[in-house]
């Protein structure tokens, strides 16, 4: 069965450096979503991205934030200068769209911020 | 944003069935989610209610939605300890984002 996929699944780096998140969403689907959850917290939704553009995002997502779709299958969220409180799991989701409602999502990538 | 709320742990007894409890405030959500999340695993679909539905029935799984109290739950039957783990309410809010509960920790004992 398809699913999403992330990549690492755990990722350690000091304040200030950029970091990249990748996932591989579902492939015939069209909608994009990145998520976090701060441990011990809700899961928050970050952004959505549709036909190659942010769709909405929420105030967590600022300007040290990006996401990009570099090519057919990857979707990668961006952090420009990490501070200690971006230390969360990120999941990537994904949907079909249309009449799927469906919103899968992946296994996650621990950031820990230094 | 939209508030979803969820009591935070559940204890059952294996064989026994759990019931989770969620409210939520967005009159205007037409599908409503239960997710569940093992421990270090990323969050997994188990079912989902369109609004206009009062209850939906899936193998041991039975969601109820009483859409004029904004209420929703989760009948787990016959509770494996499989069924460890923390289960998330959610709200669709617009095509593109779902609004998550806190969660809520199940843990079945013995």
């Amino acid at each position: 069965e398809p699913e999403v996929t992330q990549t690492p699944s755990h990722q350690v780096t000091q304040m200030g450096q950029e970091v990249i998140l990748r996932c591989v969403p579902i492939s015939n689907h069209l909608y994009f979503y990145w998520y976090r959850q701060i441990l011990g917290q809700k899961v928050e939704f970050l952004v959505s991205f549709y036909n190659n553009e942010i769709s909405e995002k929420s105030e967590i997502f600022d300007d040290q934030f990006s996401v990009e779709r570099p090519d057919g299958s990857n979707f990668t969220l961006k952090i420009r200068s990490t501070k200690l409180e971006d230390s969360a799991m990120y999941f990537c989701a994904s949907r079909r769209g249309g009449a799927a409602n469906e919103q899968f999502f992946g296994p996650g990538t621990r950031l820990t911020v230094l | 944003g939209e508030d979803v709320e969820q009591s935070l742990f559940l204890s059952v007894r294996e064989g026994d069935s759990s019931v989770i409890n969620c409210t939520y405030t967005d009159s205007s959500s037409t599908y409503l989610y239960w997710y569940k999340q093992e421990p270090g695993a990323g969050l997994q679909l188990l079912t989902y209610i369109f609004s206009n539905m009062d209850m939906k029935q899936d193998q041991r799984l039975t969601v109820l939605l009483n859409k004029k109290d904004k209420h929703l739950s989760l009948r787990i039957a016959d509770t494996q300890t499989g069924d460890s783990a923390i289960y998330f309410c959610a709200e669709k809010e617009n095509d593109y984002k779902l609004s998550f509960g806190a969660g809520t920790t199940v843990t079945v004992r013995a």
